[in-house]
């Protein structure tokens, strides 16, 4: 089955540790993004890329880096600079210049220790 | 910049009518979704419009008003498993930017 996938389902994160979140999609999607929700509230866009080996940044990217070296792959990292992660993310992908919709993962809950 | 309002949140009763309204302002629209989302759960596509006018999708219809950059989620024929948030979100300019708006909580009433 084609899908997206995020991994771990749960993280806990130490003081001054960086973390990595999987996004893995087999959909073939050219467009990928990542958002942050905060209990109650909307989805926040962190990065977002288009094609392999380029991203943007979107509204709250400060504190989180990507990669996007295969098409599959978009992996986030929560750097030590974030100093409030805790948050569901949510990995999406879809494909570019169509009228198609936005997959979701079944996100990540990030705590911290 | 973008911004997209939608009501923080709604009560309505088994059985009825809803209308959830979302505006928004964006450069660049290329299209409107709304998503289901119940409490720690990835959110689910309901709809997406392109063009105006009124898609209608079982009990779900949705409405987009391009020059006025408003669109609205119907809900008929609430059933108590509608009980969730829902969210509008814009795709807009040539990198197909998707920002969301802090999305709408309904409580549906028995």
């Amino acid at each position: 089955d084609g899908g997206i996938t995020q991994s771990p389902k749960y993280l806990f994160r130490k003081e001054g540790q960086n973390v990595t979140l999987s996004c893995e999609q087999n959909l073939n999607h050219d467009a990928m993004y990542w958002y942050r929700q905060d209990p109650g509230q909307g989805l926040r866009l962190i990065y977002y890329s288009q094609i392999v080996n380029d991203f943007q940044k979107g509204d709250i990217a400060e504190g989180y880096s990507v990669s996007r070296e295969k098409k599959e792959s978009f992996p986030l990292t929560v750097t030590s600079a974030q100093k409030n992660p805790t948050a569901f993310y949510l990995c999406a992908s879809s494909q570019t210049a169509t009228n198609e919709k936005l997959f979701f993962g079944s996100g990540t809950q990030l705590s911290v220790l | 910049g973008q911004n997209i309002d939608q009501p923080t949140e709604m009560t309505a009763t088994e059985g009825a009518i809803v209308q959830i309204n979302c505006t928004y302002q964006t450069s660049g629209f290329n299209g409107l979704f709304w998503y289901q989302q119940h409490a720690g759960e990835a959110p689910t596509f309901l709809s997406y419009n392109v063009l105006d006018g009124l898609e209608e999708k079982g009990r779900f219809s949705s409405f987009l008003s391009r020059s006025k950059g408003y669109s609205y989620l119907l809900l008929k024929e609430l059933q108590m498993k509608d009980s969730a948030s829902y969210l509008c979100a814009v795709r807009e300019g040539r990198d197909d930017k998707i920002i969301f708006g802090k999305g709408t909580r309904l409580h549906i009433l028995p």
